[in-house]
């Protein structure tokens, strides 16, 4: 079984509408993150999160809300979709940074179309 | 904040030729340099990455050098197969140790 895993993998929306994207992982990492990938752009932060009760805006976080549910979940919301918002959505876990390991370890991604 | 470039935004090579992607950073704090394999319909993939303490890393035909002066690293891939063709990531973190700011990407193709 995959590690990382999100749900849905695929959604099309329509514009106004709000949109809930999950994430669970099985790693047993207390980071987990999200991105969005945009053609041209790579990587762009929009959440992440140290442990349940610590959350942190990244780059792009305007029109993105975010909840840690427990250490292996972690779900990003968009409350009112907009067409700009169509991208590859990516979550990720890792591990404690510092001198260690700082991998990253990415979900499948999520294509989110918005009408 | 951190800015990563990275150059080209795409990269044609025969197979058996080498590859070089190069990437330059701003924060002069960064000091670990991962670089992540995305293949098609997948999520980014750790394939090396490089400390600011050393100058440069192998991995068997991966290569990845670091000029911390200069500001920019740059991966080398030899001896090219089609399996590496792919989007291939930089990026730099600094000493907080919170999160990872990824170059724009380089889509890598190797023609057979």
């Amino acid at each position: 079984d995959a590690d990382v895993t999100q749900t849905p993998r695929n959604r099309i929306t329509k514009t106004g509408k709000r949109i809930m994207l999950e994430c669970s992982q099985t790693k047993g990492h207390d980071r987990m993150y999200w991105y969005r990938q945009d053609p041209g752009l790579g990587l762009r932060l929009i959440y992440y999160s140290f442990d349940v009760k610590d959350i942190n805006k990244g780059e792009i976080s305007d029109g993105y809300s975010v909840s840690r549910q427990a250490q292996a979940k972690f779900s990003l919301s968009l409350e009112s979709a907009i067409p700009n918002q169509t991208a590859l959505y990516f979550c990720a876990t890792s591990d404690f940074g510092g001198r260690g390991n700082n991998e990253q370890f990415f979900g499948p991604g999520t294509r989110l179309t918005v009408l | 904040g951190e800015n990563v470039e990275q150059h080209p935004s795409t990269l044609s090579v025969q197979e058996g030729d080498s590859a070089v992607i190069k990437c330059t950073y701003s924060d002069s704090a960064s000091n670990y340099f991962p670089w992540y394999k995305q293949e098609l319909g997948k999520g980014p993939q750790l394939i090396i990455d490089i400390r600011s303490n050393v100058g440069e890393k192998k991995d068997q035909r991966i290569a990845v050098t670091l000029n911390k002066t200069a500001k920019h690293f740059s991966l080398h891939i030899t001896e090219t197969q089609p399996e590496d063709s792919a989007v291939y990531f930089c990026a730099a973190m600094g000493t907080s140790y919170d999160k990872v700011i990824f170059g724009p990407g380089t889509s890598l193709s190797v023609i057979p």
